[in-house]
Formats: structure tokens, C-alpha cells, sequence
């Protein structure tokens, strides 16, 4: 079955402490995508990549750090300088370049800071 | 300041009857929308979409009226059933844009 897996499903950190988080898609597409989801907000977007090799912040970036070295990975590393990690994270991919296609997401992680 | 805005946070609704979720958004270059459902601990799945180039669109129970003029849409699932509770999200984008979502609504359809 095609689709994105994420994980962990869920992950506690202690203050101070990077942590990296897994997405791996097998549908083949171009353009990975990082979201947040807190409370009562939308999802957030974090980086997004539409080629290997290449991304690009999205509106929450700051504390945050990403990699594409291959098509099918775009792990997320939550670090330190983000003041306040504790969400729900949700990976997602989209077919080609053109960023309005539909999105289909992973059944995300959640990080909880200690 | 959100440019798309679900103004229920939560909606309950009688197993058959009509659910009709709202979206407002502020952005005037959106022209492509989308609804998402999410199910807890899980993550959100396409349903409908709309371009702004047409005000209906339907698949099966689920169909997504546009009100350009207005900036609104809205989302009509009928009939509804126990299976439908979840978080039901808008998305909007400009042309060439990331999609920005909403606050989601949460939908509860009883017995």
C-alpha cells in the first residue's frame, strides 16, 4: 500500500534536547511537506521541499530543521531554539511541483516536552 | 490574524439529517479550496474540493457550495452519519501558493 509513514507516533523530550522526527513516503512524490497542528489553530506550515536537495521555510520555521537527500525522506529535527515543541506534527506529500495539488498526510507525531 | 476562519469550533448533529460546515476566508486571491476530515491520532484525509471558477461541487453526500462575493464556503454532508464525527478542516490557496488551513470544526453526528 502507498503512503506516508510517520514516526514515532509519540515522543517526550526533556528541555534542552533535539529530536528528529521520520517521514518516509512510497507514492512517488515530488513535494514533502512538514505542518503543525496546536489546539484550536490550523495546521502550520513548518518547511516544505519540492525537489531533493531543496526546501523552503514555511511560516513557523524558526527552530526548526529539515533534509531531502532522497525522494522519499524529509525528516523533521525539532530543536532546542523552538520555544515551544509540544504539538502535534503531521508530514505530507503531493504529487509534482505545482504546490496546490491535494495533500496527503501522514498519521502524525506527537511530541511531548518535559 | 487568520485568513481562513471556521467560526464553529464544534457542531452536533442528528444521525440523518443535514450537517453544514462553515468556512469564511479574508484573502480574495484564494482560488482553490479544499476540505479535509481528520479522525484523533490520525492524519487528515482529502474529501471534496472546489476552484473558484465553479460554486458547487458534489460527490456523493459530500458537496462544497463557494460564495465568491461573499468569501464563504461551506461544506453539506447529508445524510449524516455516526461515521462522519471528526475534525473537519477548510484549506484555501492562491495560485502557485502553500494551502492555509482553519481551525478545523468538530463534528459529531449521534445516534
Amino acid at each position: 500500500d502507498g503512503g506516508i509513514t510517520q514516526s514515532p507516533k509519540y515522543l517526550f523530550r526533556k528541555e534542552g534536547q533535539n529530536v528528529t522526527l521520520s517521514c518516509e513516503q512510497n507514492l512517488n512524490h515530488d513535494a514533502m511537506y512538514w505542518y503543525r497542528q496546536d489546539p484550536g489553530q490550523g495546521l502550520r506550515l513548518i518547511y516544505y521541499s519540492q525537489i531533493v536537495n531543496d526546501f523552503q521555510k514555511g511560516d513557523i520555521a524558526e527552530g526548526y530543521s529539515v533534509s531531502r537527500e532522497k525522494k522519499e525522506s524529509f525528516p523533521l529535527t525539532v530543536t532546542s531554539a523552538q520555544k515551544n515543541p509540544t504539538a502535534f506534527y503531521l508530514c505530507a506529500s503531493s504529487p509534482g511541483t505545482v504546490v496546490t495539488n491535494v495533500l496527503t498526510f501522514g498519521a502524525g507525531s506527537r511530541l511531548t516536552v518535559l | 490574524d487568520q485568513q481562513v476562519k471556521q467560526n464553529s469550533p464544534s457542531l452536533s448533529v442528528q444521525e440523518g439529517r443535514i450537517s453544514i460546515l462553515n468556512c469564511d476566508y479574508t484573502n480574495s486571491m484564494f482560488d482553490y479550496f479544499l476540505w479535509y476530515k481528520k479522525y484523533p491520532a490520525e492524519g487528515p484525509t482529502f474529501l471534496i474540493s472546489i476552484s473558484s471558477i465553479k460554486d458547487k461541487n458534489e460527490d456523493g453526500r459530500f458537496t462544497v457550495f463557494l460564495n465568491k462575493s461573499a468569501k464563504h464556503l461551506s461544506l453539506h454532508i447529508v445524510p449524516s452519519q455516526p461515521g462522519d464525527s471528526a475534525v473537519y478542516f477548510c484549506a484555501a490557496s492562491e495560485p502557485g501558493q502553500n494551502f492555509v488551513f482553519g481551525p478545523g470544526t468538530r463534528l459529531s453526528v449521534l445516534p
